[in-house]
């Protein structure tokens, strides 16, 4: 099955400053890769996600890139805002199959 | 509010009991799936059930059982509980049955507590 691993597990910035996440996946049939932001005491909410088929998305201050060949993806924050200050999660799926997802990194943006 | 709705939102039980979580999907989303979140562990894959069937098992226990109901609510059935299953439960739910094809909607947690 699917394996999905995240880094850092925690990340600090300063308010204004980029924040990168990485994940890497195990299996390359997967094919959709959503990102979940946690804020603390609440459910689990999609940013953004990408397909296979595309190797970069961009909603505003975040984007998402995608690396088939080295079986990577990463989440990058522009701007941060204290509001940014969540845990995020990285998830993979193989077609048709529910959705494996990283440990998470909790990012603190510090004003 | 996603539209998802599980109860209860806090239990405290003590270790060898049996607890029920419940969850409604939103309206019109026949998939629901269970997952499991505990410290520093994410989000881990429980079942799905969709429009009454199970479709994907994941790392579920055998002490633990789900099922979907006509109105397609669910429930998560906990046994003989242990100290390791506190932890978060999640229900999400989707339109699609074909898991991995779109946004997870999620509830907002049952939080376990065994002692």
């Amino acid at each position: 099955g699917e394996n999905v691993e995240q880094h850092p597990s925690t990340l600090s910035v300063q308010e204004g400053d980029s924040a990168v996440i990485k994940c890497t996946y195990s299996d390359s049939a997967s094919n959709y890769f959503p990102w979940y932001k946690q804020e603390l005491g609440k459910r689990p909410q999609l940013i953004i996600d990408i397909r296979s088929n595309v190797g970069e998305k961009k909603d505003q201050r975040i984007a998402v890139t995608l690396n088939k060949t080295a079986k990577h993806f990463s989440l990058h924050i522009t701007e941060t805002q204290p509001e940014d200050s969540a845990v995020y999660f990285c998830a993979a799926s193989i077609p048709y199959t529910p959705l494996v997802f990283g440990k998470g990194t909790r990012l603190s943006v510090i004003a | 509010d996603s539209g998802v709705t599980q109860t209860p939102k806090h239990l405290i039980t003590a270790t060898g009991q049996r607890v029920t979580l419940r969850c409604s999907p939103r309206s019109g989303d026949l998939s629901v799936y269970w997952y499991q979140q505990s410290l520093d562990q994410g989000l881990q894959f429980l079942i799905q059930y969709y429009n009454g069937e199970e479709r994907a098992k994941g790392n579920i226990l055998e002490r633990f059982s789900a099922q979907q109901f006509p109105d397609l609510h669910s429930e998560l059935n906990l046994s003989s509980l242990e100290l390791g299953d506190s932890a978060l439960y999640f229900c999400a739910s989707s339109v699609s049955g074909l898991a991995g094809t779109g946004e997870l909607f999620f509830g907002e947690g049952s939080r376990l507590t065994v002692l």
